[in-house]
């Protein structure tokens, strides 16, 4: 069965430090890798996604993300995080096979601390 | 800005009602993809529309229903309203192996 996996329901950091949110899936088909990122009250904003080629993408805001095939993993990493990041990161798949419709991860909470 | 307009922002109806929900998506996408979100459900996939035809079916309810018209804006129908329907619903709009675009979503609110 397709699924993706967000281990870490909250993570706090220190303003300044670095940041990795976790991201495992289970897919059949060549997947479609994106991380969303959703502040209270808001929608969802792409922060980086990955279809092929390079396995380490760039995204808005700082943000870079990792692809590796042979762990099924897609981690989000930041290298000095912000108050404003803090929010609510989801990671989701898609394939071709299921009309690109994204399967969501539950989602992890960042809290920033002073 | 998405680009991606749901209209109304907020609802609030009562069980056993029945409700409309409204998206236009970004102009030059085809595809129409609407989500729930939930405390206890989390982000899910509710179904597809591509230039008016149902293209993928996720964990729709047999109360809800979508269509796509022909200016490519979508309605999505929730009916026999419950307790549980309570939810933010997203529309995302979006073209083949291309990231898809989130509106603001509407929140729905079963007194």
């Amino acid at each position: 069965a397709q699924s993706v996996t967000q281990p870490d329901i909250h993570i706090t950091v220190s303003e300044g430090a670095s940041l990795e949110l976790r991201c495992n899936y289970s897919y059949g088909a060549t997947p479609y890798l994106f991380w969303y990122v959703q502040s209270p009250g808001q929608g969802l904003q792409l922060l980086l996604k990955y279809f092929s080629g390079d396995t380490l993408v760039q995204g808005i805001k700082g943000f870079e993300a990792e692809f590796k095939r042979s762990q099924s993993s897609f981690n989000l990493r930041k290298p000095s995080v912000h108050w404003s990041d803090a929010a609510e990161y989801f990671c989701a798949v898609g394939a071709r096979n299921s009309g690109y419709a994204l399967n969501f991860g539950k989602g992890t909470s960042l809290l920033v601390t002073p | 800005d998405s680009g991606v307009t749901q209209t109304p922002k907020h609802l609030i109806t009562a069980t056993g009602q029945r409700v409309t929900l409204r998206c236009s998506p970004r102009s030059g996408d085809l595809s129409v993809y609407w989500y729930q979100q939930s405390l206890d459900q989390g982000l899910q996939f509710l179904i597809q529309y591509y230039n008016g035809e149902e293209r993928a079916k996720g964990n729709i309810l047999e109360r809800f229903s979508a269509q796509q018209f022909p200016d490519l804006h979508s309605e999505l129908n929730l009916s026999s309203l419950e307790l549980g329907d309570s939810a933010l619903y997203f529309c995302a709009s979006g073209r083949d192996n291309q990231p898809q675009h989130f509106g603001d979503g509407t929140r729905l609110s079963i007194l």
